[in-house]
């Protein structure tokens, strides 16, 4: 049972391009969403996150959106390069369940120069 | 890396082998995780520590144990490898309270 759902599968954007990225989760009790940023042969490097007591979160050029009512929350990479070509990850955990993660199967983004 | 070390970043082992997995951190976190990532399955939690001998199971835990008798290292062990569990294995630690996990560099094993 995936709990989180990830799309695009993959994605490909001109340099300067604003890809986008979402996610959608069937467990209420879910109170932190992280997304994560994976380079090939390295391990998920943590990009930003945030809480359902928010709606929108920006650090640098990643801002994430959030729907708590509609159980969503999006990735926005603003003013791509193509050094943010890397596959992304978005996840959810609760407090009362160790913070276990629950991740989204990925997508695959490429910033075309 | 957050000071997370694993070993050995590559191991190749046949079907039926004991194998042992190594997870070290060097700032005394109390949460440790191992995760197994798969093409199309995205990151999938295995087992996870909350303090030393206290381990709980994760979505995949079928055919893995884990043990941690020290605050630093956290073990993950295939009793008996098969092919099924060829896959890349992170461990990640939890930074404080934020929920945060940070992944250590991965092994990628290969059971033939």
């Amino acid at each position: 049972q995936q709990q989180v759902k990830q799309s695009p599968q993959s994605l490909i954007v001109q340099k300067g391009g604003i890809p986008i990225i979402n996610c959608a989760y069937e467990n209420t009790a879910f109170d932190y969403f992280p997304w994560y940023q994976q380079f090939p042969g390295k391990g998920p490097a943590l990009l930003i996150a945030i809480r359902p007591d928010v709606s929108e979160k920006k650090e640098g050029r990643f801002t994430i959106s959030f729907n708590k009512s509609a159980k969503q929350f999006s990735l926005h990479i603003m003013d791509s390069q193509p050094g943010d070509s890397a596959t992304y990850f978005c996840a959810a955990s609760s407090g009362n369940a160790g913070n276990m993660l629950t991740f989204g199967g990925g997508t695959r983004l490429m910033v075309k120069p | 890396d957050a000071g997370i070390t694993q070993s050995p970043r590559h191991k190749v082992t046949e079907t039926g082998t004991p194998v042992t997995l190594r997870c070290h951190q060097t700032e005394n976190h109390r949460y440790m995780y191992w995760y197994r990532q798969d093409p199309g399955h995205g990151l999938r939690l295995i087992h996870y520590s909350y303090g030393v001998k206290d381990t709980d199971k994760g979505e995949v835990s079928d055919g893995y144990s884990v043990s941690r008798s020290k605050t630093e290292d956290f073990l993950l062990t295939l009793e008996s490898a098969t092919s099924s569990q060829t896959s890349v294995y992170f461990c990640a630690i939890r930074i404080g309270t934020s929920g945060g996990q940070f992944f250590g560099p991965g092994t990628r094993l290969t059971v033939l």
